[in-house]
This record gives C-alpha cells, structure tokens and sequence, in this order.
C-alpha cells in the first residue's frame, strides 16, 4: 500500500470549489506532518502551492493566490487541498509530498478538471 | 532570482551510468538550511523524489534507489551532481533538480528527458 494515496482524477465547474484530498496510509498519523502541494500543468516543472501542518503553522508559496489553501481531516488520515473560485487555469495535475523516514514521498497525483 | 538547469545525456544505454549536473544560480549551497533535490518523472506518470544534499554535505537517498544513487556538490561552481548506476528503459523519465529552503523544495528546473535504450 503506497504511503500516500491522491485520487487519479476529479472534476469541478468554473467558479466552484475543489477539494482535493491526500490520504496517508494506515499507520502514519496525518497529524505529525507537514503536507506539501505542488501544481503541475503539461509540459511545464511543478509549481509550488503551499505547505499545511496546522492553521497555525502553514505557509503560502510565494506568489501563489489565497484561492489555495490547505487543511486537514484527521478523522480520514488526509491532508487536503481546496481550491476556491475554480478557474480553467488551475485545469492541472496537484501532488502531494511529506518528508518522511527521511526522505521525500509524493502521493500519486490528482488530475483536476475544471469543464 | 533562484534558477536551476539540468544537463545531461539525452540517451543512455541500459546498464550505462548517468551522470546529471543541475546548475544553479541565486542561492548558494553554503549557506545554512540549504538543499537541492533530484526528482524525476516517467513520462505520464508520477513524481518520484530520488535524492537531496544539504548545504552541509549530509546527503539522502531515496531507500528504492539508494544502492544506484550518488549526489555530490561543487560549491564554488553552483553545481550539484547526480549519479545512477546500472540504468534500465523504466529509468527513462524527465529529471528535475530543485531548490529547498526550511523544508521547502520551491524552485525546480525546466527537468531534462532521459531516454534509456539500446
């Protein structure tokens, strides 16, 4: 079972907002980690979006529009990130990513979209 | 501004080395909470973290590929260095070299396309 598991797909309407969820796996508790998202469109590097580890400790990538923000739901073991105001721009593919046993894991990816 | 570029072979053979150089520039690997990270991608797949220095030379590996891997650094040339050893055609992704700071990897390069084949 891979630590981190996104679902490979999801879709949305202009102006609405999307929830787009990271589940850790059995085992790994949500709460201890900082969750990091990344946007990425074809044929472009991914971009930075933000990272989450509680409403207190959070930080917005430079640049990147308050309309992203990120949260948790403990109950479901799941980082999450929701987008506001959805726009056919942010029509992409969203990872996660958590520093774990020292290394870096992404989840499996997210495609977003917005029609 | 924080630029990264990677350079490299375009075509390895399988069981050939690969060696990738990122080249950075707007930071500097000395300076403390500094790192760089190799990341790849398969082509219409996900993203897969493979190994990261820190301005100190500590080093880490993914554990999946950590006997193929070697990351080196040259500081006064703003370069990082990536090495894998005994490349196979599912070793044929775009790899990135990025930027991180507090645990941030926030700036990446456009990524180079390997292809391995005979």
């Amino acid at each position: 079972q891979a630590v981190l598991t996104q679902p490979s797909s999801l879709s949305a309407s202009p102006g609405a907002s999307a929830s787009l969820t990271c589940t850790l796996r059995s085992g790994i508790n949500v709460g201890f980690y900082t969750i990091y998202w990344y946007q990425q469109k074809p044929g472009s590097p991914p971009q930075y979006l933000l990272r989450y580890k509680s409403d207190s400790d959070k930080r917005q990538g430079s640049g990147v529009p308050s309309r992203f923000s990120g949260s948790k739901d403990t109950s479901a073991n799941a980082g999450i990130l929701l987008i506001s105001g959805l726009q056919s721009e942010d029509e992409a593919a969203y990872y996660c990513m958590i520093w774990h046993s020292s290394a870096w894991l992404f989840g499996g990816g997210t495609k977003l979209t917005v029609l | 501004q924080i630029t990264l570029k990677e350079s490299g072979p375009t075509l390895v053979k399988p069981t050939q080395t690969l060696t990738l150089t990122c080249t950075f520039s707007g930071f500097s690997l000395s300076t403390s909470g500094v790192a760089v990270d190799w990341i790849r991608q398969p082509p219409g797949k996900a993203l897969e973290w493979l190994a990261l220095i820190y301005w100190d030379d500590d080093k880490r590996y993914s554990p999946s590929l950590k006997s193929r891997l070697t990351i080196t650094k040259d500081t006064s040339k703003n370069q990082v260095v990536l090495t894998m050893t005994n490349m196979d055609p599912v070793d044929t992704a775009t790899y990135y070299c990025a930027h991180q700071y507090d645990m941030e990897t926030d700036i990446w390069g456009q990524g180079t396309m390997v292809a391995v084949s005979s």
